[in-house]
């Protein structure tokens, strides 16, 4: 079946340090990935995605590449800012697993950035 | 403006009791997802509705009913509340495209339940 697997956390870095949050995936088709970021006391939002093969989402100075070879759709910063503080969500949707409709959730990645 | 909005932000009740939440959203979505997240952030999918049609009802206990009056609203009634229910729960939306595929969800702000 499909999964999504995250590093786990929780991660902690120093403002402007680099910032990588692996996940790697399984499916049984042609995924579309996505990375979801969760501030404090707030619901999802979107932060990037890809919907094929070596794709980079990119959006607020961070990146990922859809990299089918080794399954991962690693997300990366190279500069973090205390503001960069959240939780962070690796997903993906199978378009031929037959149920299109809903994505599979990693179980997210604690982000602390200290000043 | 907000996107989608959830009913209470916050409810505290007691073991036993029925409570429902509200979500609506404004951006013409025509379908809807309830989530429960736990105290580990670990995110879970209940049902998903498309056009007032339930879709995904994933494994929840009977005591949980969605309910889905229109295109923009889609609400969840729980019976008989047991403290394992306390957690976040979020409503999210999203636009179904061509062939059926679904777009980027768009998620409420939440609401925190505590059984006592």
């Amino acid at each position: 079946g499909n999964s999504v697997t995250q590093m786990e956390g929780p991660v902690t870095l120093s403002e402007e340090a680099f910032l990588t949050i692996n996940c790697t995936y399984t499916a049984t088709g042609y995924p579309s990935l996505f990375w979801y970021v969760q501030y404090p006391g707030e619901g999802l939002q979107l932060l990037l995605k890809a919907t094929k093969a070596d794709d980079k989402g990119s959006n607020k100075g961070f990146e990922a590449t859809y990299r089918k070879e080794t399954t991962s759709f690693h997300l990366e910063k190279g500069s973090v800012q205390v503001s960069d503080s959240a939780v962070y969500f690796c997903a993906l949707r199978d378009y031929n697993a037959g149920n299109n409709r809903k994505l599979i959730w990693g179980l997210g990645t604690s982000l602390a950035v200290n000043p | 403006d907000t996107a989608v909005s959830q009913t209470p932000k916050y409810l505290v009740t007691q073991m036993g009791n029925d409570k429902s939440i509200k979500c609506e959203q404004n951006l013409g979505h025509d379908t809807m997802y309830w989530y429960k997240q736990d105290s580990k952030k670990f995110l879970k999918i209940m049902f998903s509705y498309n056009n007032k049609e339930l879709i995904i009802n994933e494994t929840v206990p009977n005591r949980f009913s969605p309910k889905s009056p229109d295109k923009a609203h889609l609400n969840l009634h729980i019976n008989s509340l047991e403290l394992g229910d306390s957690a976040v729960y979020f409503c999210a939306s999203s636009r179904r495209g061509l062939a059926g595929i679904t777009d980027t969800q768009y998620f409420g702000p939440g609401t925190r339940l505590t059984v006592l």
